[in-house]
This record gives structure tokens, sequence and C-alpha cells, in this order.
């Protein structure tokens, strides 16, 4: 079966500017998550879906959101772009938190 | 909060060592605990999980890990590691089923030829 699947795999953005990242998960999997990578930070949780209702959010600021579609493609958008926010956005899947995750390859934005 | 703590940042070992990666987390309750592995330009992917029974659990490529409620620990060990599992590895929490799973900031693994 078809992966957890991202788009676009890279950006170059502008500081300013705002960006929207796509994450279709695994079929029949309804909870999205998604994660900021760093080399630094490691793996920073940023907000969590299903069923279109966002059940958990991390320590993001508010540029920083998100929404669930009701076929559970998921969206995350940053507004008003900071060079801080260059990393690996990572979108990762599941149809039992005991069961894990599935993670998509990832967008690396870079913010110039 | 819940919080994930890797002991160590890089290890480098040659094949046919033996490899203990530490792994401790901070939650009161029932936790579902990970590891998932990070192969040179690869994306993330679960090597195994443990969420109830058994407090030793074995994975994927011969990795196992275990359980230990007393001193809130999921070390992952594998007898004999192999050129191939150079990779970054990560330890995962989930606290009480919820809907938020906590990384540590990974163990890098070199192993020599």
């Amino acid at each position: 079966k078809a992966g957890v699947t991202q788009t676009p795999r890279y950006l170059i953005k502008t500081r300013g500017q705002q960006v929207t990242l796509s994450c279709s998960p695994i079929s029949g999997h309804r909870s999205v998550s998604w994660y900021q990578q760093t080399p630094g930070q490691g793996l920073q949780f940023l907000f969590e879906y299903f069923s279109e209702t966002q059940r958990n959010k991390g320590n993001f600021p508010g540029r920083f959101s998100g929404r669930q579609f009701s076929n559970s493609r998921s969206e995350m958008n940053v507004s008003t772009l900071e060079l801080g926010d260059s990393a690996l956005y990572l979108c990762a899947s599941s149809l039992d938190i005991r069961n894990g995750y599935t993670f998509g390859s990832g967008t690396r934005l870079t913010v110039v | 909060a819940q919080s994930v703590s890797q002991h160590n940042h890089h290890v480098i070992l040659s094949e046919a060592a033996s490899l203990e990666l530490g792994c401790n987390y901070s939650y009161g309750g029932t936790v579902n605990l990970f590891w998932y592995v990070q192969y040179p330009g690869q994306h993330l992917q679960l090597l195994l999980k443990y969420f109830s029974g058994d407090p030793l659990v074995k994975g994927i490529k011969g990795f196992e890990a275990e359980f230990i409620k007393s001193k809130f620990s999921f070390n992952l060990r594998k007898p004999s590691v192999q050129w191939s599992d150079t990779a970054e590895y990560f330890c995962a929490v989930n606290g009480g089923g919820g809907f938020k799973t906590i990384f540590g900031a990974g163990t890098r693994l070199f192993v020599k030829a």
C-alpha cells in the first residue's frame, strides 16, 4: 500500500513569506501528526489531527497552524517565515498510536 | 510533562560488537514506547514498540528492547551489529495513549566495517 506522501519535497522561501505543506496519510489512517526536525532540536511535536479535529498542539507560536480534511489529508501552514523555521517538516500517520507512526519523507524548508 | 532522554549522542562500534542504547523517560502513568531508526537518506521507520505484555520486545533486523518500569527505561540492544546498522536511532514515548508522542534527541550510530 502507498506510504505517507508529503509534498513538496523541497521549498525555498524568503523571510516574511508564508508556506503550506501537504500530507496524505496511509489509506485508513485517520490520525496525522506533524513534527519539525532540526539538527539542534531533534523532532519537535507540532500538532496532531484526527477526524478533522486538532487533538493536541506543541509549543510553537501561532504562526504555525494546520488542518485536516474529511479524507484525512492534512496541511500545515507557517506564516511570516523566519530564518529559524528552516527545518525538515515530517508528517506521520497512524491507525492506533500503540502501533506507532508511519512517517513520510518530509518537506525540507529553507528560509533565506 | 513527558520527556525522553537518550544517553549517548554518538556511538562508534566495530562490526560484531554488541550494542546497547539507553533511553529513559519521565511519565508517571501507562506508556507506549517506541524505537525508530533513520538510515542515511531514508525516512524514519519503526524499529520496535511496546505497549503491554512481555517487557522484552523484539523488532526488525535483530534488535530488541527491554522495558523496565521501575527504572523508567527502554534500552535498545543488538548482540552483534553490522555495518548496515549505521543510522540514527530515536526513542519515543506516548503517555497514556494520548495524542502526542515525544522523541528523544537521537543517537547516531556508526559501525566500522
